[in-house]
């Protein structure tokens, strides 16, 4: 399989501890975005990279949360002293800025890592 | 902000019946324009998509969409529904940056 992956599919963690996601784009593909979606709504924007430089990042993602794209590849988000409210799926996504010369083109998403905290 | 906006959060339709799900948006200028879909216990896949161009957009399994500049927007049809199309539709978009905003959602559900 040769789309996005993430890594795990499922979490569930107590209130107050740390937790990682791993994402790994489609090969090639330079922009990598991180969403959350919660029950009945879109995905929500949470932060995006080009290459290894997180170029934005929402203003509803707190401190607690941080990204990382170490070499350009793949990317892996942490949360730390989750709360409840942090429960919810996280979407991984990439694109390619080339195929349209340096335009947004289509993101292709990743299953998702379902986050329970209890 | 920029958005996009979907109004019907919930369809239910009957096989063979004509769909349109509404979508509207408040970029001015550039426009970049998706459909996405999500079957149940699976990924965001694109439906179509506008950049440019024409504006009747043709997509996946027999889905079309309308950019309407006049009217900001761009809504999804299908003329006939099928069981299978039973899922989530997202509309998203972007005006001039590279990160695409998403609609809330509408879950269409058909019947056999």
């Amino acid at each position: 399989d040769t789309g996005v992956s993430q890594n795990p599919r499922h979490k569930i963690t107590k209130r107050g501890q740390n937790v990682t996601f791993r994402c790994d784009p489609i090969s090639e593909h330079n922009r990598l975005y991180w969403y959350r979606q919660t029950l009945g709504q879109g995905p929500e924007f949470l932060t995006y990279f080009q290459n290894e430089a997180q170029l934005e990042k929402s203003r509803l993602l707190s401190d607690r949360f941080s990204a990382e794209r170490p070499k350009g590849s793949f990317s892996t988000l942490e949360i730390q002293r989750t709360e409840q409210g942090d429960s919810a799926m996280y979407l991984c996504a990439s694109s390619s800025s080339r195929d349209r010369g340096g335009f947004l083109t289509e993101a292709f998403f990743g299953q998702g890592t379902r986050l329970t905290v209890v | 902000a920029q958005s996009v906006s979907q109004h019907n959060h919930h369809v239910i339709l009957s096989e063979a019946a004509s769909l349109e799900l509404g979508c509207n948006y408040s970029y001015g200028g550039t426009v970049n324009l998706f459909w996405y879909v999500q079957y149940p216990g699976q990924h965001l896949q694109l439906l179509l998509k506008y950049f440019s161009g024409d504006p009747l957009v043709k997509g996946i399994k027999g889905f079309e969409a309308e950019f309407i500049k006049s009217k900001f927007s761009f809504n999804l049809r299908k003329p006939s529904v099928q069981w299978s199309d039973t899922a989530e539709y997202f509309c998203a978009g972007s005006g001039g940056s590279y990160i695409p905003t998403f609609g809330r959602g509408t879950s269409l559900i058909v019947h056999p």
